[in-house]
């Protein structure tokens, strides 16, 4: 158990729904990250937030869009929905200090499947 | 640009070392990471290597850092079934990020070990 949580595990929609994916991190962990994992590409970086602010954006589509709250939990919304969204979309958290080797656990992902 | 390259497929007898090989292009990475996923599982952080080591042993584990060929390699000795998943390779982090710190994935190498 890496310590980061995920929910929900499976989500199952249809195009042009918009669903929201939650991520609590580590405790203490300050940043948190967000992949996609799909067959034709591989795992993707998507976005990082560190302390509530974005910090560096990957291959994230406009129809996609994060957040990270005061308790530094985070959010990932996916709207519009098209069957090619359909992946595993895993968070990941570091501590993200500098006296720390800045090492990414990751949470047990969240499987979309869009019909 | 940024890539990281890993052959797809290892089969090994139980007991045998197994050595997955890993090439990336980003010669300022700070660390280079190995993950291994189960199926249906996360992302598990199996070791790491900074940059500027050439050897890194963790038990069964042992990662070879090429910096001149950018070439990575994990050795698991007396392979186990309980190995058998997809080893991802990872190369990012740095030391002193300020939250700048997404990590480039390989394709995967999927390890199978039959008795």
């Amino acid at each position: 158990d890496s310590g980061v949580t995920q929910t929900p595990k499976h989500l199952i929609t249809a195009t042009g729904q918009r669903v929201t994916l939650r991520c609590s991190p580590r405790s203490g962990d300050l940043s948190v990250y967000w992949y996609q994992q799909s067959l034709d590409q591989g795992l993707q970086f998507l976005i990082q937030y560190y302390n509530g602010e974005e910090r560096a954006k990957g291959n994230i589509l406009e129809r996609f869009s994060a957040q990270q709250f005061p308790d530094l939990h985070s959010e990932l919304n996916l709207s519009s929905l098209e069957l090619g969204d359909s992946a595993l979309y895993f968070c990941a958290s570091s501590p993200d200090r500098r006296d720390l080797t800045d090492t990414q656990y990751f949470g047990p992902g969240t499987r979309l499947t869009v019909l | 640009g940024e890539d990281v390259e890993q052959s797809l497929f290892l089969s090994v007898r139980e007991g045998d070392s197994s050595v997955i090989n890993c090439t990336y292009t980003d010669s300022s990475s700070t660390y280079l990471y190995w993950y291994k996923q189960e199926p249906g599982a996360g992302l598990q952080l199996l070791t790491y290597i900074f940059s500027n080591m050439d050897m890194k042993q963790d038990q069964r584990l042992t990662v070879l850092l090429n910096k001149k060929d950018k070439h990575l390699s994990l050795r698991i000795a007396d392979t186990q079934t309980g190995d058998s998943a997809i080893y991802f390779c990872a190369e990012g982090g740095d030391l002193f990020s300020g939250g700048y710190n997404k990590l480039i994935f390989g394709a995967g190498t999927r390890l199978a070990v039959h008795p």
